[in-house]
């Protein structure tokens, strides 16, 4: 069965510095993609980045990028030059590409915590 | 566009009541998820509506949920009796499609309190 494992529940981090959240993956399918999303305390759920397993490139989306080590099934989440906005929980996802629907697994979650 | 709708935000309700909890996707979006977060704990996925069919219902926890999808538009999720285990934020999701980069995208979620 699939499984995703965050393993640090809470992360602080000056403002300004790069933080790295943990995650890894348990799958024995070959082809799936990996997401992260971020939860602010009004409670949406926004999507920051997509990694697809394929994928030979680490995914960059302005001040993310996705570390991706196939081999040690994880794909860690690197924000850079953090923000007081980017105090949320961060869930790190995966989606079985040939799971006919496309569900997401989560992990528990890591609440980051940007300090002045 | 509009985002993924949920209403309502919150419900607080006592054990053995009802609780229906309403999705509106984001227009043209035929794939809607319902996610469900029990306190402390990951999000775990419900069920999964292709238009108004269910495509996948394997995490629907128990007979006491009924999820509904009428003319593939809005989605309903009934909870009927509520028990205490029940607590949670419920999620609904949408998306175009389910190959690739299909990001779902997330509405706010009902906090649903069961007493």
């Amino acid at each position: 069965a699939q499984k995703i494992t965050q393993t640090q529940p809470g992360m602080f981090v000056q403002e300004k510095e790069a933080v790295t959240l943990d995650c890894t993956y348990d799958t024995s399918d070959q082809s799936y993609g990996l997401f992260w999303y971020k939860q602010p305390s009004s409670g949406e759920m926004i999507f920051l980045i997509y990694q697809g397993s394929y994928d030979e490139q680490n995914a960059t989306e302005g001040r993310y990028s996705l570390n991706f080590q196939k081999a040690r099934k994880s794909a860690n989440l690197v924000i850079s030059a953090s923000q007081l906005g980017d105090s949320a929980m961060y869930f790190c996802a995966m989606r079985d590409v040939y799971n006919q629907g496309g569900k997401l697994i989560f992990g528990q979650g890591t609440e980051l915590s940007v300090k002045p | 566009e509009a985002g993924v709708t949920q209403f309502p935000s919150h419900s607080v309700i006592e054990k053995g009541q009802t609780v229906t909890l309403r999705c509106d996707p984001i227009s043209g979006h035929d794939n809607l998820y319902w996610y469900r977060r029990v306190m402390g704990k990951e999000i775990k996925f419900l069920l999964h509506f292709v238009k108004e069919s269910k495509q996948d219902e394997s995490g629907m926890p128990n007979n006491r949920f009924l999820a509904e999808r009428t003319g593939g538009t809005y989605s309903t999720l009934k909870v009927q009796p509520a028990e205490l285990e029940d607590s949670g934020v419920y999620f609904c999701a949408s998306s175009r499609r389910v190959a690739g980069n299909n990001e779902q995208f997330f509405g706010p979620g009902t906090r649903l309190t069961v007493l």
